[in-house]
């Protein structure tokens, strides 16, 4: 089963220092890794996937993450953060069901929360 | 992006009674449609998953008849919390994909609250 790991509660920063966010995953075939953004009372924002291709992945907002095979970590980053970038943030991986690989449900890790201070 | 509406965004209701969740895809047709439960400042439960003209997949230890889950159209999925209880409080997500292979979208949540 695939699954992925968040191992921040939260993540304190100041504004206009850098943000990372990290996830670890745990797959049996190719990981397809996804993050979102919840603010309070809010459903979740879609922020960027990685399917294939480039390690490198750019989102929303100026997010990016980096995909580590090696690692097997997919950790959320932005150079500069906002105050405004205050919120919970998960990290996901699309089940894959065989055989016919189709797509299954998402499994979110338990997410981190960012605080942001001006 | 691809929207994802859903309604109402906060209900209060009397123990014993039956509340209806709605959750539309705005510009898309959306095959399968996910329904999720959130606790406070915990991740997201899966409950069911729902394909359009079909019965709910429900998760392990979901009763589905206390959670009724029609998904009558390609544009609509509708949640029943059926006979409900104060524990059945909690936040409400659902989600929808726009064809398999993409990312899901994700309404913005119902607060209910049971009392």
């Amino acid at each position: 089963a695939q699954s992925v790991a968040q191992p921040e509660d939260q993540v304190n920063v100041a504004e206009g220092n850098p943000l990372t966010v990290k996830c670890t995953y745990s797959v049996s075939g190719n990981p397809y890794l996804f993050w979102y953004v919840q603010y309070p009372n809010r459903g979740l924002q879609f922020l960027l996937k990685y399917i294939t291709g480039d390690n490198l992945v750019k989102g929303s907002y100026g997010f990016e993450a980096e995909f580590n095979k090696s690692q097997t970590s997919f950790h959320l980053k932005k150079p500069s953060a906002l105050v405004s970038d205050s919120a919970l943030y998960f990290c996901a991986v699309r089940d894959i069901i065989p055989p016919t690989d189709s797509w299954g449900k998402l499994q979110f890790g338990a997410g981190t929360q960012v605080v942001v201070t001006p | 992006g691809a929207v994802v509406s859903q309604h109402p965004s906060r209900v209060i209701c009397k123990s014993g009674t039956s509340v209806k969740i709605e959750c539309r895809s705005l510009d898309f047709q959306a095959t399968t449609m996910f329904w999720y439960r959130q606790f406070p400042k915990q991740s997201l439960m899966l409950m069911a998953t729902s394909n359009e003209g079909s019965k709910a997949t429900y998760e392990q230890g979901v009763e589905k008849d206390k959670f009724l889950i029609n998904h009558a159209s390609l544009t609509l999925s509708t949640l029943t919390v059926t006979s409900a209880h104060p524990e059945d409080s909690s936040f409400y997500i659902c989600s929808a994909l726009v064809k398999p292979g993409t990312e899901a979208f994700f309404g913005q949540g119902t607060r209910l609250t049971v009392v």
